[in-house]
């Protein structure tokens, strides 16, 4: 089946410096992957789609200039927090689907935790 | 508003207890999903029905989607703990479209 792979687990970063979090999709390739940020015990918030060789589409009330979004081959999508903050902390989680299957739903990355100090 | 409603937010039920979650929506969905979530870890794909009045069983759990597709239920039988968890339903608008998330239902099942 479609696995989906999310790295890092967990970091934890200093004010003012940037992180980056990647998605792979390991077994399929993926046009368009999902970015999602969750805070605890709530449901997943929509961040911004990420599409293979163009520029990411962003949800209302999401900073583009804040959170880039590259995705630069059919296997892999980043996610860049930059001049991360503590209310950035969080835990953000990509999906990605078989193109041809999306519609029986998306398999999800295992999740970053970040912590801002 | 949240497109997707969610009911109930948290349940705390016994083991051997049976249980409903409700997905309710006004918007009409081309497909709708069920996955359940860990703590820590990304949410699971645990079911997706697509025709209006479908019924789909996965062991102890019982997925029906409304007749109108406005709406989904998951049903679980003699819950255990191991079902504990954030159940979310999620829908799609269209076949290729992004998904929204139900708000989520925290599910504890006790020993």
């Amino acid at each position: 089946g479609a696995v989906v792979s999310q790295h890092p687990s967990w970091v934890i970063c200093k004010s003012g410096t940037s992180v980056k979090i990647e998605c792979r999709s390991l077994d399929f390739q993926a046009t368009t992957m999902f970015w999602y940020r969750q805070f605890p015990k709530q449901s997943l918030m929509l961040m911004a789609t990420s599409n293979e060789g163009s520029k990411a589409t962003y949800e209302q009330g999401v900073e583009k200039d804040k959170f880039l979004i590259n995705h630069a081959s059919l296997t892999l999508s980043t996610l860049t927090v930059t001049s991360a903050h503590p209310e950035d902390s969080s835990f953000y989680i990509c999906s990605a689907g078989v193109p041809s299957q999306v519609a029986y739903g998306y398999t999800f990355g295992s999740g970053t935790r970040l912590t801002v100090v | 508003t949240q497109l997707l409603e969610q009911s109930p937010q948290f349940l705390s039920i016994q083991e051997g207890e049976n249980l409903t979650v409700y997905c309710n929506s006004s918007s009409v969905f081309s497909s709708l999903q069920w996955y359940r979530q860990e703590p820590g870890e990304g949410p699971v794909l645990l079911v997706t029905v697509v025709t209006g009045g479908e019924v789909k069983k996965l062991k102890r759990l019982t997925f029906q989607f409304g007749d109108a597709r406005k709406d989904s239920s998951l049903h679980i039988t003699a819950a255990q703990p191991g079902d504990t968890g954030l159940y979310l339903c999620a829908g799609a608008r269209t076949n290729a479209g992004k998904s929204t998330f139900g708000d989520g239902t925290t599910l504890t099942v006790k020993p």
